[in-house]
Order: structure tokens, then sequence, then C-alpha cells
């Protein structure tokens, strides 16, 4: 199985603030890396697709980069609904994979 | 707009089995994925299998050991999800979520999940 890893496990940030959180991949995927945020006791939604593409709806704020075994997601301006959990997930090959997720908090 | 909509929580016995559904609406059920991903309490995300129903076989993560079984039902736009031989471990939210059949892989929709409890 291909392991990916999340950093860092938690941050705390203000609002307005630039925030990159990494991803690691245990073996080369390419740009089979998609991004989700999850909010406490809500279902995941997807923020960005093939490593950099913004999914529809998604606020420009978000960017994605990387490939091969290294990713990043980049939040340009943090605004309050933005804090929540991130989690990576790799679509290279099945079993799919995910991080173990970024906690963001209110500094 | 794309909704799947996820059948109530449940409570089972150690051994038993539960069947969770998730019922598709808003967009043509059998050209998309649906996969089941888990969530244990405080834990992060774990991929259980997927189904594409225009093909029909399913992919299950190994992880389970055969006692996961999806399925789904064309006629009615739904989706379900079994999962047998339970243990305490098994307690968490199930997620349906649905995934596009060509590269790259994600997903884009998801239910509001569902909680399975496993307690004696």
């Amino acid at each position: 199985d291909i392991q990916m890893t999340q950093s860092p496990s938690s941050l705390s940030a203000s609002v307005g603030d630039r925030v990159t959180i990494t991803c690691r991949a245990s073996q080369s995927i390419s740009t089979y890396l998609n991004w989700y945020q999850q909010k406490p006791g809500r279902a995941p939604t997807l923020l960005i697709y093939g490593a950099s593409s913004l999914q529809s709806g998604v606020p420009s704020r978000f960017s994605g980069g990387g490939s091969g075994t290294d990713f990043t997601l980049t939040i340009s301006s943090l605004q309050p609904e933005d804090f929540a959990t991130y989690h990576c997930q790799q679509s290279y090959n099945t079993p799919w994979t995910f991080g173990q997720g970024t906690k963001v908090e209110i500094k | 707009q794309v909704q799947l909509v996820q059948s109530g929580p449940e409570l089972r016995k150690p051994g038993s089995s539960v069947k969770v559904s998730c019922k598709a609406s808003g967009d043509t059920f059998n050209t998309y994925t649906y996969n089941w991903v888990r969530q244990a309490p405080g834990q992060g995300l774990e991929w259980m299998g997927r189904l594409v129903p225009i093909f029909g076989s399913p992919t299950y993560s190994h992880h389970f050991q055969g006692r996961v079984t999806l399925t789904a039902d064309d006629s009615t736009g739904t989706a379900y999800m079994t999962l047998s031989s339970l243990r305490s471990e098994d307690t968490a939210v199930y997620y349906c979520s649905r995934g596009v059949v060509i590269s790259p892989y994600y997903f884009d929709y998801w239910g509001q999940g569902t909680l399975v409890t496993v307690s004696s």
C-alpha cells in the first residue's frame, strides 16, 4: 500500500495568514493526489484534484502543487471558514489511501 | 444538484453484520464509481472499496479480508455496503462517496455519513 504522510498534524494560524500543508507519498504517484477539507461532524469535501486542479466552486485562495512524492496545499489568506481538517489522498493505486489529516486551528 | 443520502445510524453486536445504503440523485447513477470510506472516532479516513454499477465488479481493500460486500441497484440509484463479522474496532462513521471513472480519480460528492456502533 502507498503510505501518505502529512505535516504538520496540526497548526495554529490567524485570519489572513498564508498556510501551507505538505503531503508525502511513500512512492511516486505522479500527480494522482487529491485534497479534501472536513469540518467537525461533516463529510469531507473536495478541494483539489490531480495535485493542482481546483474543484468547481472552491475559492481561488486554495491552491495545490507538487508531483512524484511531495505535494503541498496552500491557503493564501486564511479565512474564518477555513478552520478545518485537511486530508490528502492518493489515487495512483488501490487501495486508495489518505494522509492522517492536518487540523488547522485558530491562533 | 447531486445528493448522496445515506441510511440512519446502526447499533450492532460483535459478530453480526450491517448493511448501509446510499441513495444518489441529481445525475446519471451508473456512470460513476461509488466508494465507501470510513472514519473511526478521532481518526483519519480509510477507503474500503468501490463499485462501478455499469460494470458490476467491485474492487475491495485487502484490509477488510473479505468482510465487505458492495452492491448497487440501478433501478433505484442506490449503492449498498455490507460489513460482516463486526468487531468493536469497526465502530466508525461510514461514508459513501461518488468517484469519477476516468483518471485522475477523485471523490466529488459525499454522503452525510452513517454512524455504526459495534457493542455488546
